[in-house]
């Protein structure tokens, strides 16, 4: 099967601007995660979606957002961008539901705002 | 947004040797634990998980040890190689929420 796959891969941006990620989760995996990670704060939870649903959301605030399709892949959404925004973005799949089986992590969109 | 710590400990051993990465977790009712490895340019790669109903797993060449006593998670790499060169991030999940904390991180280098 094939990884999660995550696009694009590297992105620059101007604060104030908006950007969109995406994620495509691994095949029949319907719950998908959103995490950001910087050198400071580490990997830190964004939001899980599951079946077109967020089932959580982390402390972040509201510019952030997300969405998953019906197909499960899923899109993360940053409005008027900061400078502390440049981050790691990686978003992870897990088979099922709300349970103990390990996420599967993408590569990441490296989003650098300037 | 929630995160554990500022600071990367490194680890640096020689190859061949037995490797320790420890962690302590925050939340005891955190039911299920999982431990990542991260490479240069990459996402995080599961490794090995458990489950709060036990203290030991064991998986190829690693082992891991869960003491809920004291909230401590432990990884032990055997016979440690270069390419196990990498940060190893350990991550709880509480029975409430679902979502998984990740730890700090731990670097661990290898010298060949």
């Amino acid at each position: 099967k094939a990884g999660v796959t995550q696009t694009p891969r590297y992105l620059i941006k101007t604060r104030g601007q908006q950007v969109t990620l995406s994620c495509s989760p691994i095949s029949g995996h319907r719950s998908v995660s959103w995490y950001q990670q910087t050198p400071g704060q580490g990997l830190q939870f964004l939001f899980e979606y599951f079946s077109e649903t967020q089932r959580n959301k982390g402390n972040f605030p509201g510019r952030f957002s997300g969405r998953q399709f019906s197909n499960s892949r899923s899109e993360m959404n940053v409005s008027t961008l900061e400078l502390g925004d440049s981050a790691l973005y990686l978003c992870a799949s897990r088979e099922g539901g709300y349970a103990s089986s390990p996420l599967h992590f993408g590569n990441g969109t490296r989003l650098t705002v300037t | 947004g929630e995160s554990v710590g500022l600071h990367l400990p490194t680890l640096s051993v020689q190859e061949g040797d037995n490797s320790i990465i420890n962690c302590a977790y925050s939340n005891s009712a955190s039911d299920y634990f999982i431990w990542y490895k991260q490479e240069s340019g990459k996402g995080p790669q599961f490794i090995i998980d458990i489950r709060s109903n036990m203290d030991k797993r064991q998986g190829q060449r690693v082992t891991v040890l869960l003491n809920k006593t004291v909230k401590h998670l432990s990884l032990q790499i055997a016979a440690t190689q270069p390419g196990d060169s990498a940060v190893y991030f350990c991550a709880e999940r509480n029975n409430q929420g679902g979502k998984l904390i990740f730890g700090q991180g731990t670097e661990l280098s290898v010298k060949p």
